[in-house]
């Protein structure tokens, strides 16, 4: 699985957008990026996942550059509650889907 | 419906005790997955199940540990002759059954056992 390299935190006023970036300059064709968070104490909560295309849910948004090298996460509108460490994983599942994460960035939410 | 549930959400025990871990996941989830993570640390992968069969054991760090999984539900986690070094939080994750071509079902975390080795 490719690895992802991730700023080990970032502030963003409360309203304002989110853009965590992310570089994975080794993924592979057939490797996902996906974005999970981890809000402190609690279990990490998947956020969404995309190949080459830009992608979009209720939660979030993510860009994937036209290489694949690297893409952005933005929560359109931060909340206090988006206050977590966020975790950017490129692998493409294999045999087991296991997730390999690093140690993501520390978000936090400023009012 | 129920999401992934873990008890005991806190464990205390002393160096050399064994220690049992539980996880249930959601119901109908034939994968289940045990991740570790360390204080300040990322996840650590430790063991995949799917069904009652475990494909994927190479995250086990030694063999003082084991898991099982039963009725394709309950899963164990089972810590032997526990070190200090053991202390983390134990998390499982489930999953619906994996799509073709890396196409990938989301996994459930559920709150994770905090474990205290004295």
């Amino acid at each position: 699985d490719a690895k992802t390299t991730q700023p080990t935190s970032m502030d963003c006023a409360e309203g304002r957008a989110a853009n965590l970036p992310c570089n994975h300059s080794t993924i592979s064709g057939n490797e996902y990026v996906y974005w999970y968070r981890q809000i402190h104490s609690q279990g990490p909560q998947y956020i969404i996942h995309g190949l080459k295309n830009n992608e979009t849910n209720e939660m979030a948004s993510l860009i994937i550059t036209e290489d694949r090298k690297s893409s952005t996460l933005i929560l359109p509108h931060a909340t206090l509650r988006d206050t977590a460490v966020y975790y950017c994983i490129a692998f493409w599942g294999g045999a087991t889907n296991k997730l390999i994460f690093g140690t993501g960035t520390l978000l936090a939410v400023q009012p | 419906g129920a999401g992934v549930s873990q008890s005991p959400s806190n464990k205390v025990t002393e160096k050399g005790k064994d220690v049992e871990l539980r996880c249930d996941p959601i119901s109908g989830h034939t994968a289940l997955y045990w991740y570790r993570q360390r204080l300040g640390q990322g996840l650590e992968f430790l063991i995949y199940f799917q069904g009652n069969s475990a494909p994927d054991k190479s995250g086990l760090p030694s063999d003082r540990f084991s898991a099982e999984r039963t009725g394709e539900s309950v899963s164990t986690l089972t810590i032997q002759r526990t070190q200090q070094e053991d202390s983390a939080v134990y998390l499982c994750a489930s999953s619906s059954r994996l799509t073709s071509g890396g196409i990938y079902n989301e996994q459930f975390f559920g709150p994770g056992t905090r474990l205290t080795v004295l």
